[in-house]
């Protein structure tokens, strides 16, 4: 049973410094998702990660993907308030589209 | 417009009712699933269909089904709605392609009393 852990769970951080969250997972995959979750809200795509060393950014959050470690990171540069959500990564077995995902890393950047 | 709608947004009913969460899709997407969200547990799926002759289960499908009306519908129901199935509810869809991204509504909240 593929399990997918994220830590930490709650983050709170001052505006303008960095971060990193950690999303690890049990079984052998090469596609891992990131999503964002405003509060009451529906889930945004953010990354998709298809590879080895796959790496993408998007403004102030970047993600990479280790598949040999099963570790993807989500590193924040310079937090804004902006970027408070939960952040859940998913990933994906087999050739069907099923994710699997983690239980979230609730972010609060605050002034 | 949203893409991927669901209907109603917020139920809340008694213990032993017959709920149905509505999904429809204007992406174009073969698949569709239904995910719970809980506190703490963040979602799990329950059904998922590739196309309309296409129904599978997920890691949580007791005391839920599923119908795909057609290729842009997608419903779930709950026979006899229980306390413990009180969730927020998400619709997804994704293309028929390796990179399995999903795209989700904007959720229905069920409250069973």
């Amino acid at each position: 049973e593929l399990k997918v852990e994220q830590n930490p769970l709650f983050l709170s951080m001052q505006e303008g410094k960095n971060y990193t969250i950690y999303c690890n997972y049990s079984t052998t995959s090469d596609r891992l998702y990131w999503y964002r979750q405003d509060p009451g809200k529906s889930l945004e795509s953010l990354f998709v990660l298809l590879s080895n060393g796959a790496v993408k950014q998007e403004g102030r959050l970047m993600a990479s993907l280790d598949t040999k470690a099963r570790l993807s990171t989500l590193h924040i540069t310079a937090a804004v308030h902006d970027l408070s959500a939960t952040y859940f990564c998913a990933v994906a077995t087999g050739t069907a589209s099923k994710l699997t995902f983690g239980t979230g890393t609730r972010l609060q950047v605050t002034l | 417009d949203a893409d991927v709608t669901q209907t109603p947004r917020n139920r809340i009913t008694k213990t032993g009712k017959r709920i149905m969460l509505e999904c429809s899709q204007t992406k174009g997407h073969d698949r569709m699933y239904w995910y719970r969200q809980d506190p703490g547990l963040g979602l799990r799926l329950i059904y998922y269909s590739f196309d309309v002759k296409d129904i599978n289960k997920g890691e949580i499908s007791d005391g839920y089904s599923v119908s795909r009306q057609a290729q842009a519908k997608f419903s779930l129901s709950l026979e006899s709605a229980i306390p413990n199935q009180t969730a927020l509810y998400f619709c997804a869809t994704s293309k028929a392609d390796m990179t399995g991204e999903l795209f989700f509504g904007e959720g229905s909240r069920l409250t069973v009393l």
